[in-house]
């Protein structure tokens, strides 16, 4: 089956300045990526996603990339703000499959 | 509320006990997960439902649990026998497949504890 490792597993940025957290996945017939942001207490919530037919996708602040020779793909906060604090789980998806497997998260602390 | 909801949202309970778990999904939504999340972890997969059939069950899923859902809509998962090992976040997330996926909503969870 599908195995996601994630990294680093926490993270800590000056606000403004950029974050990225970086994952890896073993099938490669996985075809969809989604981030999900899951503050303290609180479902987790998607805030990105990327299919295996794009390179890059961004949406304000977050982009994601995704390297499908290499089997990895990451997310990317710039200008980072106190309210983008929280644990972030990158997952991944093959195709014909339901079940999203999810890496371990990264807790990421944003210092004023 | 629109969202996938979850009762109860926390559960105390004593080792050996039976509990049951509800989770309600967006309306229209043809897919139902349910997910375990540990401490520190990211949330494993569990099982999952096509309308009332449930299509996949993990090997995490072991004989003393088992899920329905019923008419398609509500889902119910069951404990049964609780050990401590229970303890845990149990997430509801619910997806609309009109193309090969779609976003899977997750709802609040229910925080197990067996003590």
């Amino acid at each position: 089956g599908e195995n996601v490792e994630q990294h680093p597993s926490t993270l800590s940025v000056q606000e403004g300045d950029s974050a990225v957290i970086k994952c890896t996945y073993s099938d490669s017939a996985s075809n969809y990526f989604p981030w999900y942001k899951q503050e303290l207490g609180k479902r987790p919530q998607l805030i990105i996603d990327i299919r295996s037919n794009v390179g890059e996708k961004k949406d304000q602040r977050i982009a994601v990339t995704l390297n499908k020779t290499a089997k990895h793909f990451s997310l990317h906060i710039t200008e980072t703000q106190p309210e983008d604090s929280a644990v972030y789980f990158c997952a991944a998806i093959p195709f014909g499959n339901e079940k999203l497997t999810f890496g371990t998260g990264t807790r990421l602390t944003i210092i004023p | 509320d629109t969202g996938v909801s979850q009762d109860p949202r926390h559960k105390i309970t004593k080792r050996g006990q039976n509990v049951t778990f509800r989770c309600d999904p967006i309306s229209e939504h043809n897919r139902l997960y349910w997910y375990r999340q540990t401490l520190g972890q990211g949330p494993e997969f569990l099982t999952y439902f096509q309308n009332e059939a449930q299509l996949e069950k993990s090997r995490l899923l072991s004989d003393r649990f088992s899920a329905e859902r019923p008419k398609g809509s509500f889902s119910t998962l069951e404990i049964q026998r609780t050990e401590q090992g229970d303890s845990a976040m149990y997430l509801c997330a619910s997806s609309l497949v009109t193309e090969y996926f779609n976003e899977q909503f997750f709802g609040p969870g229910t925080r197990l504890t067996v003590l």
